[in-house]
This record gives C-alpha cells, sequence and structure tokens, in this order.
C-alpha cells in the first residue's frame, strides 16, 4: 500500500511569507507526527496528532508553527513570518494508535527561506 | 532530560567488514529503543527496535542490536557490510518511556569502501 506522502517536496520562499506543509498519513494510521531535521539541531519532535485527542504541540519552537490535522487524516502544518532559521527538512510520520510503536515516515520537505 | 548520544559522526568500512555503531541513551527506566536509517534523499526507515525481553533484536537487511542496560547503550550491529548499506543511522528513544516521541541522536553516517 502507499506509504506516508508529502508535499511540496521543495519549496523556497522568502523571509516574511507563510508557508504550508502538506502530509498524508498512511490510510487507516491515527497517529500522526511532524519532525524536523536540519543542520544545527538534527531531528526534532515538533508535534503529535492522536486521534481526536488534543494534539502534544510541546516541541513546536515558536507561536509562528501551527498545525491542524483534518477528518483525522491529513494534516498541514504552518509557519508564519518565516525566518531563515526555519529552512530545514520538515518530515511527517505515522503509526497505527497508540498501541503502534513503529512510525512510518515520509520523504520530507526541504524548506529553504531566503 | 532524556538524550541520545551517537559518538561517531563518520564511519568508514570496506565492504565485507563487520560493522558497529554506538548508542548511548540517558532515561532511569527501561527505555523504547530504535534504530532508523535515511538514505539518501529517502525517508526515515526502522531498522529494528527494543521495547521488551531478549536484549539482542535482530532486525531488518542484516542488522541487530544488543541493549545492555548495565551501559544505557543500544548498538546497532553487522557481521559484513554491502555498499548499499551507506548512508546515515539514527539512534532513538521513546520520549518518558513512550514511542509516540521520539528523541534522535544526531546520526552517523556510514561510508562503505569497495
Amino acid at each position: 500500500g502507499a506509504g506516508v506522502s508529502q508535499s511540496p517536496s521543495n519549496k523556497v520562499t522568502e523571509k516574511g511569507k507563510d508557508v504550508e506543509l502538506r502530509c498524508d498519513p498512511i490510510s487507516g494510521h491515527t497517529a500522526l507526527y511532524w519532525y524536523r531535521q536540519s543542520l544545527g539541531q538534527g531531528l526534532e519532535f515538533l508535534i503529535y496528532f492522536q486521534g481526536n485527542s488534543a494534539p502534544d504541540k510541546s516541541g513546536l519552537p515558536s507561536d509562528r508553527f501551527s498545525a491542524e490535522r483534518t477528518g483525522g487524516s491529513v494534516s498541514t502544518l504552518t509557519i508564519q513570518r518565516t525566518q531563515q532559521e526555519d529552512s530545514a527538512v520538515y518530515l511527517c510520520a505515522s503509526s497505527l494508535g497508540p498501541a503502534g510503536e513503529t512510525q512510518y515516515f515520509g520523504p520530507g520537505t526541504r524548506l529553504l527561506v531566503l | 532530560a532524556q538524550s541520545v548520544t551517537q559518538p561517531d559522526i563518520h564511519i568508514t568500512v570496506s565492504e565485507g567488514a563487520s560493522l558497529e555503531l554506538r548508542c548511548n541513551y540517558s532515561y532511569g527506566a527501561t527505555p523504547y529503543l530504535f534504530w532508523y536509517v535515511q538514505s539518501p534523499g529517502q525517508g526515515l526507515q526502522l531498522l529494528l527496535k527494543y521495547f521488551s525481553g531478549d536484549t539482542l533484536v535482530q532486525g531488518i537487511k542484516g542488522f541487530e542490536a544488543e541493549f545492555k542496560r548495565s551501559q544505557s547503550s543500544f548498538n546497532l550491529r553487522k557481521p559484513s557490510v554491502h555498499w548499499s548499506d551507506a548512508a546515515e543511522y539514527f539512534c532513538a528513544v521513546g520520549a518518558l518511556g513512550g514511542y509516540n516521541k521520539l528523541i534522535f541522536g544526531a546520526g552517523t553516517r556510514l561510508a562503505v569502501h569497495p
């Protein structure tokens, strides 16, 4: 079956603009995660959605970052007023749910803020 | 705070040689431990995981890892490396004894010489 898909694959934006990154999890997976992979910080957890529960937003680096998950499936990560330090690869993962300990990762969106 | 340390940033081995990638974690109780591999331009792929039970865990692609509580280590091994194993390898621990929020090490980049 299809894996986790993310779009766009690459995004170049100007400092101060807003960007939206999309994640389509594996069908039937109720848990969805966002991570950021950057040169300076490595792989960092950003946010976790599980079903209809309130998301765990403890990893979001600032209030410019937000994420939503519509209908328990597709998720969008939004970065407002982008800064150069936001340049990174944003990875999405999904798992079966609370008992789904294996996270399946998408290919990522490479964001470059000029 | 929980952390994962991968002491080796780069490792180069000859094809056919054995491999050991080191991983040390900090966590008081028995953690959930993972090894992921990331090939160029690819997302993260799970190699193996340890939750409990037998401390020697077998994974995909001929990899294995051993959990040693006394050393807080979870080293990854392969008896004979193939050129296709060249990639970046990440050790991760589930935050706070769970597995929904992964804390990653900085990664070890493996190069394989013919």
